[in-house]
């Protein structure tokens, strides 16, 4: 089955800098999602980007599915940016999951 | 229009009871999937249901069950509950089956289980 890394496993910013998640997965897709898990556990979309570049306010994300990557850009993070961001893409009917990268966003 | 909804929110139960979780899909959404969350861990898949029929059973035991009905809720059963059953239960909907839709699946904000 596909495998996904996520990396790094853990990242601590001050309020106001910029990060770079990564996800390697080991086959070439086309469905991969962005998703952040706050403190209280709520799963939210960010990006649905089988491949290219999107961009939301301070987030952007980058999928190149030939070369099995995708990134995640924060820019000008804030406190409200912590949680665990997860990348995670289709295997037949079920989402395959990364093991996160948790992001702590200090003031 | 309401996102996928989940209840109960937060649950208490002993080993060996049995316990019902529920989800009502995005409306227009036929598609329901369940996954389960351990602490420090990414969202396991364990059904998709699909026009009430399974389209997919991740790796679970048997007395891991579900189901869905005519308007495309769900529910999810787990009997003979152990103290590693204790974790966070997610819902998500989407409007395809995800084994032939290009379209992303949207979670719920989850069931809390704790076995004592």
């Amino acid at each position: 089955g596909i495998q996904v890394e996520q990396s790094p496993p853990d990242l601590i910013l001050q309020e106001g800098a910029n990060s770079t998640l990564r996800c390697n997965f080991s086959d070439s897709v086309n469905n991969l999602q962005w998703f952040h898990q706050n403190p209280w556990g709520q799963l939210i979309n960010l990006f649905y980007i089988p491949s290219g570049t999107k961009q939301n306010g301070r987030l952007s994300a980058t999928t190149v599915a030939t070369e099995r990557y995708s990134l995640l850009y924060i820019s000008s993070s804030q406190t409200t940016d912590s949680g665990v961001y997860f990348c995670a893409l289709r295997e037949g009917g079920k989402l395959i999951f990364g093991q996160g990268t948790e992001l702590s966003v200090k003031p | 229009d309401a996102g996928v909804t989940q209840s109960p929110t937060h649950l208490i139960k002993t080993r060996g009871q049995q316990v019902t979780l529920r989800c009502s899909p995005i409306s227009g959404h036929k598609s329901v999937s369940w996954y389960q969350q351990v602490l420090g861990q990414g969202p396991q898949f364990i059904f998709q249901y699909y026009e009430k029929e399974e389209r997919g059973r991740g790796n679970f035991p048997d007395r891991f069950s579900a189901r869905q009905f005519p308007n495309y809720s769900s529910e999810l059963n787990v009997n003979a509950l152990l103290l590693g059953d204790s974790a966070l239960y997610l819902c998500a909907s989407s409007s395809g089956p995800l084994d032939y839709s290009n379209q992303p699946q949207h979670f719920g904000d989850g069931t809390r289980l704790s076995i004592l």
